[in-house]
């Protein structure tokens, strides 16, 4: 199975918002929704920010919102603060019992 | 405090075995299913193998399928992974994570700190 597709890096303002895609195929991505986003800092475990799409779990902030659109999905991190930099990797359910990351987007805070 | 904690990595040669544990600590550990990620060094996020919350089923990355096994004792509230015929490309940090209510492969709520593999002669 491939790997979803997503940007090596983004960037963006403090108070500014970034978004962050990932493509995937008609078989996973956009077929189910199933899509997850985690975050992760350097040396850290990774963390759920989003799931079936656009589910925040609590404890999250409402800065952080996800989408679909057809075979991409969109993490968006509004107003954004300095604490945001990390690594965002997404996921989905690929059928056949089978999960698919993303290779990770490096997201910086300017 | 809901938390995995993860242990057994060390480093191994080539065609060699490892078993990896993950003890819980603040849940009912038998109610989820469980899940096994690896990170190779300075890589992205790799699924490696799922168990479901009664242990009746697993599921395994084609990766490691034949090679690993995964396992739950769910009176003493661990998770394994059986790793056998290791190759230098399993060298990875090796994190168990708890799937979410209602899917075994839908999200991960819940995240061990990670135990590392290292395959090396």
């Amino acid at each position: 199975q491939s790997a979803l597709t997503q940007p090596p890096s983004a960037s963006g303002s403090p108070g500014r918002s970034v978004t962050i895609s990932c493509t995937g195929t008609s078989s996973d991505v956009g077929y189910y929704n199933y899509v997850s986003w985690y975050q992760q800092h350097p040396g850290k475990a990774p963390k759920l920010m989003i799931y079936e799409v656009s589910k925040r779990p609590s404890g999250v902030p409402d800065r952080f919102s996800g989408s679909k659109s057809g075979n991409t999905a969109s993490l968006t991190v509004s107003g954004l603060q300095a604490e945001d930099e990390a690594d965002y990797y997404c996921s989905s359910y690929a059928g056949s019992n089978n999960l698919v990351f993303g290779g990770g987007t490096k997201l910086t805070v300017l | 405090e809901v938390q995995l904690l993860e242990s057994g990595g060390g480093l191994v040669q080539p065609g060699g075995s490892l078993r990896l544990s993950c003890a819980d600590s603040g849940f009912t550990f038998s109610n989820y299913a469980m899940n096994w990620v690896r990170q190779a060094p300075g890589k992205g996020l790799d699924w490696v193998s799922a168990i479901s919350d009664g242990g009746g089923s697993t599921y395994y990355a084609d990766s490691v399928k034949g090679r690993f096994t995964i396992s739950r004792d769910n009176s003493k509230n661990t998770l394994y992974l059986q790793m056998n015929s290791l190759r230098v490309d399993d060298t990875a940090e090796y994190f168990c994570a708890r799937g979410i209510v209602g899917g075994i492969l839908h999200a991960f709520d819940i995240w061990g700190q990670g135990t590392m593999v290292t395959v090396a002669s």
